[in-house]
């Protein structure tokens, strides 16, 4: 069981060139969500997706595109990177949104982070 | 939404009680109060969350005050395993998806 697996963990870019994050989770969890991280900051919410086939903004999402065309992968896109992107970006997933249901702690599983160098 | 204040930083020694501050005063009354933290640069990690009752796992304690304006984080018995960035973080549903807006957490760091 591995949980949420992030890819790739480390990548440079140069300013204008794209590139994709692959989240993947092997939980069976219905929501997913791309946060990024900053220096000496907490994390901000990127995009998120209640389910496959759906996603929604965050507090940051201009840059970003995001897909759900499985519900075990959610993909962070980059079309045209720029160095204020440069960041590390956090995935993670849950079961379910709401809370109060039955066993359900409403806690969110993190993978280990992509760190993102836009040059 | 709902922010939270934590002091930037905390020391506390080893085999003691380690004891972090959250302000939440513009919480509403079905928001949840989380408690998230981070070890070095790693993913963040679920501690525990409450609404109003205080509650209690394995990893600490979370004591919510009566008017739910603050809390209070509790590592009964802190080893050096716990230095970390912690998070109070109070969480509300949108479009049916849980929304956790993060602060910059208090950096506890626990002396030997």
């Amino acid at each position: 069981n591995a949980g949420v697996t992030q890819t790739p963990k480390f990548r440079v870019l140069k300013t204008g060139q794209s590139m994709t994050l692959l989240c993947a989770q092997d939980m069976n969890h219905e929501y997913m969500y791309w946060y990024r991280q900053d220096p000496g900051m907490g994390l901000r919410l990127i995009h998120y997706s209640v389910g496959e086939g759906t996603t929604a903004k965050g507090e940051v999402p201009d840059g970003y595109n995001v897909s759900r065309l499985k519900k075990q992968n959610f993909l962070l896109g980059l079309e045209s990177a720029a160095p204020s992107q440069t960041s590390v970006y956090f995935c993670a997933s849950s079961p379910h949104g709401a809370a109060g249901l039955v066993g359900n702690t409403g806690e969110l599983f993190f993978g280990e982070g992509s760190r993102l160098t836009v040059l | 939404d709902a922010k939270t204040t934590q002091p930037t930083s905390m020391d506390c020694a080893e085999g003691r009680a380690a004891n972090l501050p959250c302000n939440h005063s513009t919480i509403s009354g079905n928001e949840y109060v989380y408690w998230y933290r981070q070890i070095h640069s790693q993913g963040p990690q679920y501690i525990i969350h409450g609404l109003k009752n205080n509650e209690t796992n394995e990893m600490a304690s979370l004591i919510i005050t009566e008017d739910r304006k603050s809390s209070t984080l509790i590592l009964p018995h802190a080893t050096l395993r716990d230095t970390a960035v912690y998070y109070c973080i109070v969480r509300f549903i949108i479009q049916g998806a849980q929304k956790l807006v993060f602060g910059q957490g208090t950096r506890l760091t626990i002396n030997p």
